[in-house]
């Protein structure tokens, strides 16, 4: 079965700072799918970033991009210029190809300090 | 675009009673709905995943007969908390996949629903 971890329960960056929150997973598939999502105190599920397993290069969205590292199975999210509202649980995903279940890590929450 | 609705989004009952939860997607056909529970500080957890005219498809653990879900529509799935006792209350929220092709589309989740059962 599919895993995802998340081993930092929670962490704090500065305003303006970077912070990078890590995720690794297992998997023996080669076509796959990553998502970081974000839940704010809102506790709507927001799409943060994802990446194709097929695809080498790394994701981005503005101030959000992953380190995908296949081989390690290694899928860490990086918030650059950290704001105010990037305060949140932050949730890993992993879907395989074929399938759209999503199996989810245990979550990060973030705060941003002013 | 890609919105889903979920309603109501938060509901207080009494013991015993049964509650629905309707997620709808607004403006995209979704063969595939997913229900996920979430406890306090807690990651999603998959109930079931709903499929559009056919039985839904429940994890392990997930009772059926005590959470009743039917995909009557390409935009409307509901989940029904049967004869709810407080330790179903909990966090549920619903999500869509948007009509073939599927895996590289997320999914797109809806508000949730807060329920408490007293």
């Amino acid at each position: 079965a599919q895993t995802v971890t998340q081993s930092q329960p929670e962490m704090s960056v500065q305003e303006a700072e970077t912070v990078t929150l890590s995720c690794t997973y297992d998997t023996s598939e080669s076509n796959y799918y990553l998502f970081w999502y974000k839940q704010p105190p809102s506790r709507q599920m927001i799409l943060v970033i994802r990446q194709e397993a097929y695809k080498q290069q790394n994701a981005t969205e503005n101030r959000f991009s992953v380190n995908f590292q296949k081989a390690a199975k290694s899928f860490s999210l990086k918030i650059s210029d950290s704001q105010l509202g990037d305060t949140a649980m932050y949730f890993c995903a992993y879907t395989q190809g074929g399938s759209e279940k999503l199996v989810f890590g245990k979550g990060t929450k973030l705060t941003v300090n002013p | 675009g890609a919105v889903v609705s979920q309603h109501p989004s938060w509901v207080i009952c009494k013991s015993g009673t049964s509650v629905k939860i309707e997620c709808r997607s607004l403006d995209f056909q979704a063969t595939t709905m997913f229900w996920y529970r979430q406890f306090p500080k807690q990651s999603l957890m998959l109930m079931a995943t709903s499929n559009e005219g056919s039985k839904a498809t429940y994890e392990q653990g997930v009772e059926k007969d005590k959470f009743l879900i039917n995909h009557a529509s390409l935009t409307l799935s509901t989940l029904t908390v049967t004869s709810a006792h407080p330790e179903d209350s909990s966090f549920y929220i619903c999500s869509a996949s948007i009509y073939y092709p599927a895996s590289n589309q997320p999914q797109h989740f809806g508000d949730g629903t807060r329920l408490s059962i007293l």
